[in-house]
């Protein structure tokens, strides 16, 4: 078992919808919680972090934790086609050596 | 705002050249990591650095090689470019290991 899943995609949703993306994991010590947007043949960009349970808004965006679920996800709100892009969600703690990616997933916005 | 540059965006080498990736971060942080992505294979680490002159390996070290001699500046080193190395290299520094990484904008290496 990995200990980060992230589905793959590819998920299509017209412009305007709210988009909803998800990973779990299976590490109970992971803290911080990021979420990074990366456009096709670029490198990954930082779009959200969490630090323990909650929910964070930034803009159009929210990110929430679950921790007892063990449960992250990403909402885009009134989606754009600029937001077409693979999503990746990473987490780690601060003992660790590195943090861990999902796989990402692949996000298509449809005008 | 965090700037991690990376030295090339495009590259291509012949097999059995010796290729220099090189990376510079301007957050004086003390982690930084290359990765390499490809299709279907997502991020994989080739080796990292939590202090100058320091390195560890990652999951995926055979290969490579890296130098750090200079807190901002982390090298990635080909010794011998083979086809299968042909993939998008990607740099990455952070305050701490297991926290939030800052990724450059990557380099595309082929290797004929």
């Amino acid at each position: 078992q990995k200990e980060v899943e992230q589905d793959p995609g590819p998920l299509s949703v017209p412009e305007g919808a709210i988009v909803s993306l998800n990973c779990t994991y299976s590490n109970s010590a992971f803290q911080y919680f990021m979420w990074y947007r990366q456009y096709s043949r670029k490198g990954p960009e930082l779009l959200m972090y969490t630090y323990s349970s909650g929910n964070k808004e930034d803009g159009r965006f929210t990110a929430q934790v679950d921790k007892s679920s063990k449960y992250i996800s990403l909402f885009i709100r009134d989606s754009q086609p600029s937001d077409s892009a693979t999503y990746l969600c990473a987490m780690g703690d601060s003992s660790a050596s590195k943090i861990i990616f999902g796989s990402g997933t692949r996000l298509s916005i449809r005008p | 705002d965090v700037k991690v540059t990376q030295s090339s965006r495009y590259l291509v080498k012949r097999t059995g050249e010796k290729v220099f990736l090189e990376c510079v971060q301007d957050m004086d942080h003390e982690n930084m990591f290359w990765y390499r992505q490809d299709p279907g294979l997502g991020l994989r680490l080739i080796y990292f650095s939590y202090d100058v002159k320091m390195k560890e390996k990652g999951d995926i070290p055979e290969g490579y090689s890296v130098s750090r001699e200079k807190k901002e500046r982390f090298s990635l080193i080909l010794e011998s470019a083979s086809t299968n190395q042909t993939s998008m290299y990607l740099c990455a520094s952070s305050e701490a290991p297991g926290v939030t990484q800052y990724f450059g904008p990557g380099t595309r290496l082929l290797v004929l």
